[in-house]
């Protein structure tokens, strides 16, 4: 069954440096996502992604944040300059977008821990 | 403003006996609801979803859930409970008006244990 993969599992990092975060969704979906989970709190919508380009942002997406899809299966998020307070698990999701009701499918996670 | 309440924190039950993961949502309008789960170091499974018709809907590993507009609730529930459904249970939201705005409302989660 395809599923959403996304590396690194944990990423390390000092404060102030830029972090790229991977994920690859399910070949044929057409809707990407990155939703955020801080320890302890409920998961967060930062951004959607449709042809290319941002669908839906949040207030947490601010200049610090970007995404991109640089080739046909990649979907990066990028922070550049990381703060402490970024510390928290990143789950990239897909969905078909053939209907809005779709359900997202989402990969594991990545751990990002801000020093 | 749209959210999602998860009342209970955990829920506790015996192997073999009914379960029930209350859920409840607000949200202008009518709305698309889902149940998600997540085990220990993996990321979060879609069970079911509600999207209209049948207030009853089925989904995978013999869940169901009920919506119920008046309460605007969305429980969660599996006749019989086994071990392996021991995990953290969340219930998300949109409204069906949102247009091509796609992002989910979560609730905190509900740690579910099932003992032997």
């Amino acid at each position: 069954e395809p599923e959403v993969t996304q590396t690194p599992s944990h990423q390390v990092t000092q404060m102030g440096q830029e972090v790229i975060l991977r994920c690859v969704p399910i070949s044929n979906h057409l809707y990407f996502y990155w939703y955020r989970q801080i320890l302890g709190q409920k998961v967060e919508f930062l951004v959607s992604f449709y042809n290319n380009e941002i669908s839906e942002k949040s207030e947490i997406f601010d200049d610090q944040f970007s995404v991109e899809r640089p080739d046909g299966s990649n979907f990066t998020l990028k922070i550049r300059s990381t703060k402490l307070e970024d510390s928290a698990m990143y789950f990239c999701a897909s969905s078909l977008g053939t209907s809005s009701y779709n359900e997202q499918f989402f990969g594991p996670g990545t751990r990002l821990t801000v020093l | 403003a749209q959210s999602v309440a998860q009342p209970e924190d955990q829920v506790n039950v015996a192997e073999g006996n009914p379960l029930t993961v209350k859920c409840t949502y607000s949200v202008s309008g009518n709305p698309y609801l889902f149940w998600y789960v997540q085990y220990p170091n993996r990321g979060l499974q879609f069970l079911l979803k509600y999207i209209t018709g049948d207030n009853l809907v089925k989904g995978s590993y013999g869940f169901e859930a009920e919506f119920n507009k008046s309460q605007t609730s969305f429980h969660l529930k599996k006749p019989s409970a086994l071990v392996s459904d021991s995990a953290l249970y969340f219930c998300a939201v949109r409204a069906a008006n949102a247009g091509n705005n796609r992002k989910l409302i979560w609730g905190l989660g509900t740690s579910l244990a099932v003992n032997p």
